[in-house]
């Protein structure tokens, strides 16, 4: 069965340093992964997904991330975090129906 | 920009209440979805529609059930609300894949928080 994993409730980062939220997945086939972001109080946003063809995905918001097939990973990225950044972050993989697949979220808080 | 709205930002119902939950999207697309948020559990597909008069259960479907009269509206309904159903629901729509199918985004709607007393 398919399935995403967040390993980290929270992740803490000082505003101006790299950024780096971590997900991992299980799914039989090629993998259609996503990274969406929920700010408080609203609805999820999407940021990037990964389809086929460059490992490195850019995204909305200077955001990036990285597939690694070896590893089943799809870490979010980004080289500079904002204070603005803080929020919820989810990542979700599309199973064989094309019904996604969330993970149980990361929040990120960046400190100024 | 696609745009997804939901009828009630906030809302409180009693318990044995019957509650609908409306969605509306504007971008034309075949599919929509709706989901729950609860902390530490992330979102779960409650049902979803691939068109009109359609209709599938997903992970949690116990407790609602769904309508889809024309293709721009979707709506959540909780047959007698129930403690438990308290969350924050959301609505997505994307567009249809075709027969090779593809992955395409889900857009959300801004969510509606249920309390249910």
């Amino acid at each position: 069965a398919q399935s995403v994993a967040q390993p980290e409730d929270q992740v803490n980062v000082a505003e101006g340093n790299p950024l780096t939220v971590k997900c991992t997945y299980s799914v039989s086939g090629n993998p259609y992964l996503f990274w969406y972001v929920q700010y408080p109080n609203r609805g999820l946003q999407f940021l990037l997904k990964y389809i086929t063809g460059d490992n490195l995905v850019k995204g909305s918001y200077g955001f990036e991330a990285e597939f690694n097939k070896s590893q089943t990973s799809f870490h979010l990225k980004k080289p500079s975090a904002l204070v603005s950044d803080s929020a919820l972050y989810f990542c979700a993989v599309m199973d064989s129906s094309y019904k996604l697949i969330f993970g149980s979220g990361t929040r990120l808080l960046v400190r100024p | 920009d696609v745009k997804v709205t939901q009828s009630s930002r906030y809302l409180v119902k009693r318990t044995g209440e019957k509650v609908f939950l409306e969605c509306v999207q504007d971008m034309d697309h075949e599919n929509m979805f709706w989901y729950r948020q609860d902390p530490g559990l992330g979102l779960r597909l409650i049902y979803f529609s691939y068109d009109v008069k359609m209709k599938e259960k997903g992970d949690i479907p116990e407790g609602y059930s769904v309508s889809r009269e024309k293709k721009e509206r979707f709506s959540l309904i909780l047959e007698s609300a129930s403690t438990n159903q308290t969350s924050m629901y959301l609505c997505a729509s994307s567009s249809y894949g075709g027969l090779a199918g593809s992955a395409d985004t889900q857009y959300f709607g801004p969510g509606t928080r249920l309390t249910v007393l």
